[in-house]
């Protein structure tokens, strides 16, 4: 069982430059998440999505994009990229919303510099 | 302001010791408290998740405690292990539709032999 699926690992974009990070799970969960980890910080929220078609945005989502066309994919969009979004992406599903007593499920992260 | 803190920033035990983690936090309305692991270079690993109501749960060696009333919870580690070399984070659930869970900065533990 893979679970939830990010790719790439690692990236080195330029300012600017545009990307779209990858995420895939497995468990047929309707909430899917993107958050980032900056050093020494808390995992911010930055979109989430209830269900495919259906997303929202979270705590730090300035700069980013995302869409939800399927159950199993919720890819996480950066239109010109800068210095202050180099950190660590993780994507996480889980059945139901956090209010729920039911675990997020988190892929291994992209990290992510920006130079 | 909703917010979890979590104490000590690190932690530095000989293997074969137990330790205890501390977690504050200030959400409100409250709905439920996890535990997570991260290994280095790895995505968090849910270790617990306790209600309100609920005042203990274990997961094998780990064993979390909640005392909603004073907003504390702990982590207990029992006979450690170099595995359980990782950061443990703090993550407290709001009672709110669509998602809202504020996370800690982590307790970095480092299990020496």
């Amino acid at each position: 069982n893979a679970g939830v699926t990010q790719t790439p690992k690692f990236r080195i974009l330029k300012i600017g430059q545009s990307m779209t990070l990858q995420c895939t799970q497995d468990m047929n969960h309707n909430y899917m998440y993107w958050y980032r980890q900056d050093p020494g910080m808390g995992l911010k929220l930055i979109y989430y999505s209830v269900g495919a078609g259906i997303t929202d945005k979270g705590e730090v989502p300035n700069g980013y994009n995302v869409s939800r066309s399927t159950t199993e994919d919720f890819p996480l969009r950066l239109e010109l990229a800068a210095p202050s979004q180099t950190s660590v992406y993780f994507c996480a599903s889980s059945p139901g919303q956090g209010a729920s007593n039911q675990p997020q499920h988190f892929g291994d992260g992209t990290r992510l510099s920006i130079l | 302001k909703n917010q979890v803190e979590q104490s000590p920033q690190s932690l530095i035990i000989l293997e074969g010791k137990n330790c205890t983690l501390q977690c504050n936090y200030t959400v409100s309305p409250f709905s439920n408290l996890r535990w997570y692991k991260q290994d280095t270079g790895r995505g968090p690993v849910s270790l617990t998740i306790m209600t309100f109501s609920e005042n203990t749960k274990s997961n094998g060696r780990y064993t979390a405690t909640l005392d909603a009333d004073t907003k504390q919870s702990s982590l207990h580690i029992t006979a450690s292990q170099l595995s359980d070399s990782a950061s443990y984070i703090c993550v407290a659930a709001k009672a709110q539709a669509g998602t809202a869970l504020i996370f800690g900065k982590g307790t970095t533990l480092s299990v020496s032999s």
